[in-house]
């Protein structure tokens, strides 16, 4: 089965600073799709960006980024110019691309703190 | 609003009754989907309709839970005989596929369970 590791319970950035948030996968598969998705407290999840694997161009969605690394299974999400309502659970999602697989797996998540 | 909805966003219930919760879907959206969240975790897949087919199932989903989709429009997911491990929070998303390429996954606001 596909993992998805965050390895950073928690992070902080100073608002209008530069954060990246890291996330790592294990998959033997080769078409797949990447994302990441906000949880603000006592809210929905939004989607904040996706990324397909096939594609090398790392997407990017105004202040948000990703930096796509496929041979080392890296997806980390660059948040530029932090502003206090990016202040949430940050979760990176995997869903294989294959016919029949349509569930996300999720990370454990990244809790974001932004200091004015 | 267009979004995703749930009823009820909280439920407090003794162990061993029943408890339903409904998912309202964007109305264009032909899949739908269940995830199961707890306390500082990301969200784990439950179970997967298309239209009005339940087409996957989690391990997670014992014989206690059931899920409907009739008329592929809202769903419910039922748990019978709660016990104190089933107070999550319990996520529904939709998504519309028209093509060979993947779908996007768009979350309601969850509906936190809490079995006493």
């Amino acid at each position: 089965a596909q993992t998805v590791t965050q390895s950073q319970p928690e992070m902080s950035v100073q608002e209008a600073e530069t954060v990246t948030l890291s996330c790592t996968y294990d998959t033997s598969e080769s078409d797949y799709y990447l994302f990441w998705y906000k949880q603000p407290p006592s809210r929905q999840m939004i989607l904040v960006i996706r990324q397909e694997a096939y594609k090398q161009q790392n997407a990017t969605e105004n202040r948000f980024s990703v930096n796509f690394q496929k041979a080392a299974k890296s997806f980390s999400l660059k948040i530029s110019d932090s502003q206090l309502g990016d202040a949430a659970m940050y979760f990176c999602a995997y869903r294989s691309a294959q016919t029949g697989a349509n569930n996300l797996f999720f990370g454990t998540g990244t809790r974001l703190t932004v200091i004015p | 609003d267009t979004g995703v909805s749930q009823d009820p966003r909280h439920k407090i219930t003794k162990r061993g009754q029943n408890v339903t919760f409904r998912c309202d879907p964007i109305s264009e959206h032909n899949r739908l989907y269940w995830y199961r969240q707890t306390l500082g975790q990301g969200p784990e897949f439950l179970t997967y309709f298309q239209n009005e087919a339940q087409l996957e199932k989690s391990r997670l989903l014992s014989d206690r839970f059931s899920a409907e989709r009739p008329k592929g429009s809202f769903s419910t997911l039922e748990i019978q005989r709660t016990e104190q491990g089933d107070s999550a929070m319990y996520l529904c998303a939709s998504s519309f596929r028209s093509g060979p390429r993947g779908d996007t996954q768009y979350f309601g606001p969850g509906t936190r369970l809490t079995v006493l």
